[in-house]
């Protein structure tokens, strides 16, 4: 069955300092791929997306995400996070008419 | 453009009672999709809708019905809720089946007491 995995619950960085967010899947195929970001008592906001093609793709906020096929793996990055950037962020995966998402990741960020 | 609309924003039901969530959008959008999202449960599909008179089950859609008659709206029924049912529920647009990429609305907050 289609999954998607997040393995940190919740991460901490200091404003200033890199992140990068953790995203695997389980699929027979490649999926599309997404990066979701929560505010908090906010609906969802998308930050990026890759269908195919080059395989680092950027986002809105200053985020990036890189697909690696070998790995099931689609792992978001921003060089130096900003305390505005406290939120939930989830990976999703959609193929078949479906969109699945992954349990999110709370990132805190200290100042 | 209101994009996607939900009523209400909150909502308290007492163990039974039966209520229809309400979700609208104004892009023409094919795609329509209702999401419960749980503290450390992500958010899980409840039913989908690829586009007028069709719908389909996500992970999670015992006690809950759908219909899709016109494009625009794409209600969420609660037929006896449950205390299980309370979460915020989110309904979510995009311009097609092949597309994904998805616009949300702002959310409904449901208790079941």
């Amino acid at each position: 069955a289609q999954s998607v995995t997040q393995p940190d619950i919740h991460i901490t960085v200091s404003e200033g300092a890199s992140l990068e967010l953790r995203c695997n899947y389980s699929y027979g195929a490649t999926p599309y791929l997404f990066w979701y970001v929560q505010s908090p008592g906010q609906g969802l906001q998308l930050l990026l997306k890759y269908f195919s093609g080059d395989t680092l793709v950027q986002g809105i906020k200053g985020f990036e995400a890189e697909f690696k096929r070998s790995q099931s793996s689609f792992n978001l990055r921003k060089p130096s996070v900003h305390w505005s950037d406290a939120a939930e962020y989830f990976c999703a995966v959609g193929r078949d008419d479906k969109i699945i998402f992954g349990k999110g990741t709370r990132l805190h960020i200290l100042p | 453009n209101a994009g996607v609309t939900q009523t209400p924003k909150f909502q308290v039901l007492k163990t039974g009672q039966s209520m229809t969530l309400q979700c609208a959008q104004d892009m023409n959008h094919e795609y329509m999709s209702w999401y419960r999202q749980d503290p450390g449960m992500g958010l899980r599909l409840i039913h989908y809708s690829v586009g007028a008179g069709i719908t389909d089950q996500g992970e999670v859609p015992n006690g809950y019905n759908v219909s899709r008659s016109t494009t625009e709206d794409f209600p969420l029924r609660l037929l006896s809720a449950a205390p299980s049912q309370t979460s915020v529920y989110f309904c979510a647009s995009s311009y097609s089946r092949g597309n994904h990429e998805q616009y949300f609305g702002p959310g409904t907050r449901l208790t079941v007491t």
